[in-house]
């Protein structure tokens, strides 16, 4: 059964404290990682995919890095806006399903 | 625009009661999704329907049925509603039938979430 672990389950950062987010998989063959971010009170908002290791995206502060085992989400120079949920999700090969992370909670300070 | 949409955003009621969700997408996707949030935030898929299809069927209780009237709506019928069903479900669809040609594996895009409250 596939497995996706996010740590650290939460994280406080000082604004312009760079840090990143793991998420370790077990999946019998990857057909993608996603990274989302959560609002409270808010569904989850589509961030990056990445479909093979090695692969990375950006967006803004954002930075998401995928391998064999584990994808990292890193946060350059956060900001009290980036404040979120982040869960992170694989897909197998074979379906359309889903599996996500427990999230990591990320709060920035002014 | 409102991309995926949900109906209530809250539901509070009683045990035992029968109450619906509905879902809709304006994204032309065919494929969508209920997912089910617990108190422990995590996100757990219970159905999926491609063109009203049934294509995943989670171990959820037979009390919750899904209905696909067209493959822009997708609802969440639930039956005999118990405590353990207090949660936020979350409706998600996704199938770009371009991206699909492409080799590229499909985005799920999420609706706002109803929170069902059980008393």
């Amino acid at each position: 059964e596939d497995q996706v672990t996010q740590s650290p389950e939460a994280l406080r950062l000082q604004e312009g404290e760079s840090s990143s987010l793991n998420c370790s998989y077990t999946v019998s063959g990857l057909r993608g990682l996603f990274w989302y971010r959560q609002d409270p009170g808010k569904g989850p908002e589509f961030l990056f995919t990445l479909y093979s290791a090695g692969e990375e995206k950006e967006k803004e502060r954002l930075k998401a890095t995928l391998t064999k085992k584990e994808s990292f989400l890193h946060i350059t120079a956060p900001k009290p806006e980036d404040s979120a949920t982040y869960l992170c999700a694989v897909r197998e090969a074979a379906g359309n399903k889903l599996t996500f992370g427990g999230g990591t909670r990320v709060l920035v300070k002014p | 625009d409102t991309a995926v949409s949900q109906t209530p955003k809250y539901l509070v009621t009683q045990m035992g009661n029968d109450k619906s969700i509905k879902c809709e997408q304006n994204l032309g996707h065919d494929t969508m999704y209920w997912y089910k949030q617990d108190s422990k935030k995590f996100l757990k898929i219970m159905f999926s329907y491609n063109n009203k299809e049934l294509i995943i069927n989670e171990t959820v209780p037979n009390r919750f049925s899904p209905k696909s009237p067209d493959k822009a709506h997708l609802n969440l019928h639930i039956n005999s509603l118990e405590l353990g069903d207090s949660a936020v479900y979350f409706c998600a669809s996704s199938y770009n039938r371009i991206l699909r040609l492409a080799g590229n594996t499909d985005t799920q895009y999420f609706g706002p979430g109803t929170r069902l409250t059980v008393l």
